[in-house]
């Protein structure tokens, strides 16, 4: 079935350090992918998404690229803050409207 | 725009009582929401998707009968966890889609469920 392979975390790094967290999708045709950053004791929030292939989202410094050809839509951030310490899901679209998640990465970002 | 909110945001409740959580769209119509359930550092598991005006559709291994869904108007959906006990501890979270933006979700806040 459709499913969501996240770099495992917990992942710690110090600020303006260069980040990366992987994720690929399974290719059951042509997905919207997505990342949703969760802050502590709260929901869920749309990082940035892509929508086709070549695509790129972005949003607060952080950029992902729909690669079909990897299936992959890592996220990247040139540099990280304090702030940025959060918990990523990596997310497709199934079907009309329900969403497959990844398993989350966990970051912490240290001064 | 696109504003999810849940209330209450943490219930304590003693085990055997039901609770009911609210998820509103607050300036959008949602004819899809979803519930997800959230154990400590794990990712978001999909419970049930409820359509406005119709029943429910719950994913395999969830009790429809333990978590009652309702989607009685564009904004609104409940889950309310009858006779709850100490494993139904955790936290909800509802999100609700858009029509014309496919598999985009809007999320709520979550709710702290603890039961004693």
């Amino acid at each position: 079935g459709d499913s969501v392979t996240q770099m495992e975390g917990p992942v710690t790094l110090s600020e303006e350090a260069f980040l990366t967290i992987n994720c690929t999708y399974t290719a059951t045709g042509y997905p919207s992918l997505f990342w949703y950053v969760q802050y502590p004791g709260e929901g869920l929030q749309l990082l940035l998404k892509a929508t086709k292939a070549d695509d790129k989202g972005s949003n607060k410094g952080f950029e992902a690229t729909y690669r079909k050809e990897t299936t992959s839509f890592h996220l990247e951030k040139g540099s990280v803050q304090v702030s940025d310490s959060a918990v990523y899901f990596c997310a497709r679209g199934q079907g009309a409207q329900k969403l497959v998640f990844g398993q989350g990465t966990r970051l912490t970002i240290n001064p | 725009g696109a504003v999810v909110s849940q209330h209450p945001s943490r219930v304590i409740c003693k085990s055997g009582t039901s609770v009911k959580i609210e998820c509103r769209s607050l300036d959008f119509q949602a004819t899809t929401m979803f519930w997800y359930r959230q154990f400590p550092k794990q990712s978001l598991m999909l419970m049930a998707t409820s359509n406005e005006g119709s029943k429910a559709t719950y994913e395999q291994g969830v009790e429809k009968d333990k978590f009652l869904i309702n989607h009685a108007s564009l904004t609104l959906s409940t889950l309310t966890v009858t006779s709850a006990h100490p494993e139904d501890s955790s936290f909800y979270i509802c999100s609700a889609g858009l029509v014309g933006l496919p598999s985009e979700q809007f999320f709520g806040p979550g709710t702290r469920l603890t039961v004693l």
